[in-house]
């Protein structure tokens, strides 16, 4: 198995700028995370899918955070407009309805 | 909401020897408690977890105990080797997808 793919690795931007971060599960996974990890407040869980359907946003930071799942095998997590504060390394993770989480390797973003 | 507190933050080791990291958490409810190594620009990526209706769990040279009173759980690595040196998380949820992280502990073995 490939594991959780994530996209791209690396994204520098400027601010104001949109961002699209791309996550594929592991196949056969019912359940994605999204988190965000930084030095000041560790992992952080944005948003969590089961199903396809988000049934917890409750640590996306702002409006300015958006994620869709409009399949199984594929999510997005956009941030528009980026601020600097937003720089961060974002993890993918899936599950198959249990508490076990695979990661992917993240993708690390910076905000000029 | 769950709080998880980690330590030690640093832990250095000669090589050969143990190593243990200590969590405590807040939540009686919790039940399951993983543990994560990360590796330098890698995802962390679960070594073991344990289940609140075991007391201990042992995988190799890696061991997690978990005390429900107290409410706390270890990680022990014997016999460390360079590969282990990483950063280490343990976690804690309540039978839920929430799994709320410790502050990680890096551990360096030293050849």
């Amino acid at each position: 198995d490939a594991g959780v793919i994530q996209s791209p690795r690396h994204e520098v931007t400027e601010m104001g700028q949109e961002v699209t971060l791309r996550c594929k599960p592991i196949s056969g996974h019912n359940s994605l995370f999204w988190y965000r990890q930084t030095m000041m407040r560790g992992l952080e869980l944005l948003i969590y899918f089961n199903n396809n359907v988000p049934i917890d946003d409750s640590g996306m930071p702002e409006d300015r955070f958006s994620a869709k799942m409009p399949n199984a095998s594929f999510s997005t997590l956009k941030i528009q407009p980026s601020e600097p504060r937003d720089s961060a390394v974002y993890f993918c993770a899936s599950s198959f309805q249990s508490d076990e989480q695979f990661f992917g390797p993240g993708t690390r973003l910076t905000v000029l | 909401g769950e709080n998880v507190e980690q330590h030690p933050s640093t832990l250095s080791v000669q090589e050969g020897d143990s190593a243990v990291i200590k969590c405590t958490y807040s939540d009686s409810a919790s039940n399951y408690f993983p543990w994560y190594k990360q590796e330098l620009g890698k995802g962390p990526q679960l070594i073991i977890d344990i289940r609140s209706n075991v007391g201990e769990k042992k995988d190799q040279r890696i061991a997690v105990t978990l005390n429900k009173t107290a409410k706390h759980f270890s990680l022990h690595i014997t016999e460390t080797q360079p590969e282990d040196s990483a950063v280490y998380f343990c976690a804690a949820s309540s039978n839920d997808y929430k799994l709320s992280f410790g502050a990680g502990t890096t551990v360096t073995v030293r050849a």
